[in-house]
Order: C-alpha cells, then sequence, then structure tokens
C-alpha cells in the first residue's frame, strides 16, 4: 500500500514551459485534491476532485488544469509556467470527500526561472 | 468560507515540557483535521477530531465545536516533535488550512 504518490520531487522550469506533476492514489478514495504552500501562505487549495470524472476549482486555480479519467490518478497540469508558480506542491485524498481524514504526498518542489 | 486561525504562530520549548496549540474557526464544522509537517516536509495526519477528545500517545486533541475552537496538546515533547503543526477545518466543503504554529524542541 503506497497511499499518495507524487513525480517528480523536484523540477526547474524555464518560464513558459508546460509540465504535469502526477499524483496517484492506491486506497480508493473517492476525494483528491491538489495544494500549494508557499511561505507565511500556507496550505491553498488549488484544484479538487470528488469522484473519476469531475473536477472543481480551489482558492488559487488560475494557471492549472486538472482531470480525473481515474479513481487513481490525478495530474496537475501547468499549461505555461511563471515564476509565480514556483512553490512546493502536495497531492491528497481522503475516502470520503469533505468528512475523511486526508492523506498528503510527500510533495514536489517547482522552481520556476 | 470557514476562517482558521491559529496560535501561537511560533513556540519554542525544552526538550520535556508540555505545550497547547490553539485552533479558532469562524462557523461550525464537520470536518477538523490537525497535521504535523516535519523538518523534511512531509505533512502527518495527526488527528481527524470534528468534536470530542482523542489520544495518541503523548499528542491528544479537543475540538469544542459549540465554542469554535480546538486544543492540540503535546506532553513531555521531544526534538523530533519539532517542525509546522496545521489546524484544517471546513463545514461540508473543501478544508481550510490555518497558517500552522511552528514549533522548536530544543534539546
Amino acid at each position: 500500500n503506497a497511499g499518495v504518490t507524487q513525480t517528480p520531487k523536484f523540477q526547474v522550469l524555464k518560464t513558459g514551459q508546460s509540465m504535469t506533476l502526477q499524483c496517484a492514489q492506491d486506497m480508493n478514495h473517492e476525494y483528491m485534491s491538489w495544494y500549494r504552500q508557499d511561505p507565511g501562505m500556507g496550505l491553498r487549495l488549488i484544484h479538487y476532485s470528488v469522484g473519476a470524472g469531475i473536477t472543481d476549482q480551489g482558492e488559487v486555480p488560475n494557471g492549472y488544469n486538472v482531470s480525473r479519467s481515474t479513481t487513481e490518478d490525478f495530474p496537475l497540469r501547468l499549461l505555461s509556467a511563471a515564476p509565480s508558480q514556483t512553490s512546493v506542491y502536495f497531492c491528497a485524498s481522503s475516502y470520503r470527500a469533505y468528512t475523511g481524514e486526508l492523506f498528503f504526498g510527500e510533495g514536489s518542489r517547482l522552481t520556476v526561472l | 468560507g470557514i476562517q482558521v486561525e491559529q496560535s501561537p504562530p511560533d513556540l519554542i520549548l525544552q526538550e520535556g515540557a508540555n505545550s497547547t496549540l490553539r485552533c479558532n474557526f469562524s462557523d461550525s464544522v464537520n470536518n477538523l483535521q490537525w497535521f504535523h509537517q516535519n523538518p523534511w516536509g512531509q505533512l502527518i495526519n495527526l488527528f481527524y477530531i470534528p468534536s470530542g477528545t482523542k489520544q495518541n500517545g503523548r499528542l491528544s486533541a479537543t475540538t469544542v465545536a459549540t465554542e469554535r475552537y480546538s486544543l492540540l496538546y503535546i506532553s513531555s515533547s521531544q526534538t523530533t516533535d519539532s517542525g509546522v503543526y496545521f489546524c484544517a477545518a471546513s463545514g461540508y466543503s473543501t478544508l481550510t488550512f490555518g497558517k500552522g504554529t511552528m514549533l522548536l524542541v530544543s534539546p
């Protein structure tokens, strides 16, 4: 049981490049989400999904795209990276949307030059 | 949405001391969780506690939902307790995180 797995752990991009952060969970969790963590800002929700085929925007969705074609996977796409997207990104999942315990991946540190 | 405020923002303890971290929230909740982010950045779920009291070893938590606060108690602190403690709360919606309490336990 691997839990929540994120890849890559580290990435450096140039402004304007695109990339995808991968997130997979093997716990049959209904709910998956992406957060970004910046100094002094805590954790802010980017996008979330309450089940396969369903996604919704969180607090800071601009510049990011998501899809949920399977229960297990929830990739986060940066379409045209900007320096403001330099951050640590966390994927998290829970068994039930809104009321379940949230489990986090190990994080992905992204630097945009 | 719900506002979540944590106090104190920073805390320095000597090993063996006890501490209490507080989380205030602005509305009724059906989900409240405490997390520990260790110095390597990992976020670990400590308690799922929308109401009542729970204990896990040296850590315990109490949520008084009617008064809109939750407390995390750390007893006999150890250097491995260092890190940032986050509280997160929601009504029937996505979790809102507080800005955290940074704890440093010195030997």
